[in-house]
């Protein structure tokens, strides 16, 4: 069965950086793209970003654009959320996601890990 | 970006009751619509894709349905399980948009 283990959240002050991890296993992760998604305390969710399966595309929020980068590494079925210049408001759990279908630019999610919790304060 | 609103924001049930909730977008987006199940403290989890398609294992109590701009999440007869907050997701269009939650609660 499908499964996502996020780690890499923390403590951080405004204006600093984290690299969050997903590791994902019970399916072939090169296959799928995948996404992040957060929420902060109390709130909704918000999506932030998605990667092709082969990695080529990548997807951003305004909100993160230029900030965040994902990225992926196939070969150590890892995805990847590098966070620099963090915001207070951006204190958050965040989620990865796998898509549904194999090869495509993105589509409907199957599977959510169960977050990583990222802190920003000073 | 698309703009999704749930209808409503708070709703109070009880166990066997039919609830329905909508979730209406700014603009069309076909039947790319998703709805998830939170619970406290817990991860979201997909009950619904393509705006009516149950994922595999959600009961059958659960239905969805709508497309264009309109959609609807039904629970045929509550289950104590069943009280959690759900969110419609888009999928038309990058940026991906949530709505901003309903929260089932027991009456």
């Amino acid at each position: 069965q499908v499964e996502l283990v996020e780690s890499g959240g923390g403590v951080v002050q405004p204006g600093g950086s984290l690299r969050l991890s997903c590791v994902a296993s019970g399916f072939t992760f090169n296959n799928f793209g995948m996404h992040w998604v957060r929420q902060a305390p109390g709130k909704g969710l918000e999506w932030v970003s998605f990667i092709r399966f082969d990695g080529t595309n990548k997807y951003y929020a305004d909100s993160v654009k230029g900030r965040f980068t994902i990225s992926r590494d196939n070969s150590k079925n890892t995805l990847y959320l590098q966070m620099n210049s963090l915001r207070v408001e951006e204190m958050a759990v965040y989620y990865c996601a796998k898509d549904i279908k194999e090869y495509s630019d993105g589509t409907y999610f199957d599977s959510w890990g169960q977050g990583t919790l990222v802190t920003v304060s000073s | 970006d698309i703009q999704l609103t749930q209808s409503p924001s708070f709703l109070s049930a009880s166990v066997g009751d039919r609830v329905t909730i909508t979730c209406r977008a700014s603009q069309g987006i076909s039947d790319h619509l998703a709805w998830h199940q939170q619970k406290p403290g817990k991860a979201p989890k997909v009950l619904i894709y393509a705006a009516s398609t149950l994922q595999t294992g959600v009961p059958s109590r659960f239905s969805g349905s709508g497309s264009g701009t309109e959609f609807t999440l039904t629970i045929s007869g509550l289950q104590p399980e069943d009280f959690a907050t759900y969110y419609c997701q888009q999928l038309n269009a990058y940026p991906i948009t949530f709505g901003q939650g309903t929260r089932l609660e027991n009456k």
